[in-house]
């Protein structure tokens, strides 16, 4: 299975908004409501931002939202802070029963 | 509320088998997937395989002719075994939940801290 396509990086200024993309198939992104967004800082375990596709678990900012559209799923970060520097990573339910990741994205706040 | 810990040797010689283990506190195993994730130095996450509570297994097509997972109930511990390793291997392996209370469906929540394995003579 294929890797999910998301950018390699995404910079904005403290306060913008930013939007990271991530594209697949029918076969996973465009044909499932399991998306979910991951935010991982160095050296540290990823943590759960979204969830099918629109979701947020209690505790996380509600700065982050998901949405899809088609085949590709989109992260949108309001309000950037600098705690928001990050790497993100999409994952998708896919039709052979099993998960993928996307390529990740370094988010980096100026 | 629901913890995961992996544990193993942090050392595999290549073309031997890497064993991991992860233990699931403060919940009950008996319900859900349970996932095993890597991610090498650098890169991005890679998705292994998950485990059902009844047994049954789904793997990544690029490892499944070398992965096994199985899983314990009654000590709440599921497990990772990668045969014929090679250095391509070294990476930091995670465990993790994909459901959890009345959520039934594929996310990762929680995450152990992760176990790095190096494969290397």
């Amino acid at each position: 299975q294929s890797a999910l396509t998301q950018p390699a990086s995404v910079s904005g200024s403290p306060g913008q908004s930013i939007t990271i993309s991530c594209s697949g198939t029918s076969s996973d992104v465009g044909g499932y409501n399991y998306v979910s967004w991951y935010q991982q800082h160095p050296t540290k375990a990823p943590k759960l931002m979204i969830y099918d596709v629109n979701n947020r678990p209690s505790g996380v900012s509600n700065r982050f939202s998901g949405s899809k559209s088609g085949n590709t799923a989109s992260l949108t970060i309001s309000g950037l802070q600098a705690e928001d520097e990050a790497d993100y990573y999409c994952s998708s339910y896919t039709i052979s029963s099993t998960l993928v990741f996307g390529t990740g994205t370094k988010v980096t706040v100026l | 509320q629901v913890q995961l810990q992996e544990s193993g040797p942090g050392l595999v010689k290549p073309s031997e088998t890497l064993s991991l283990t992860c233990t699931v506190s403060g919940g009950s195993i008996s319900s859900y997937y349970w996932s095993w994730i890597r991610q090498p130095a650098g890169k991005g996450l890679e998705w292994i395989g998950h485990i059902y509570t009844s047994g049954s297994t789904n793997y990544n097509p690029s490892l499944k002719s070398r992965v096994t997972m199985s899983i314990d109930t009654s000590k709440n511990q599921f497990f990772l075994k990668l045969s014929s390793v090679t250095v391509a291997d070294t990476a930091v392996y995670y465990c993790a939940t994909e459901g959890g209370g009345s959520y039934w469906g594929h996310r990762f929540d929680p995450w152990g801290q992760g176990t790095l394995v190096t494969v290397s003579s």
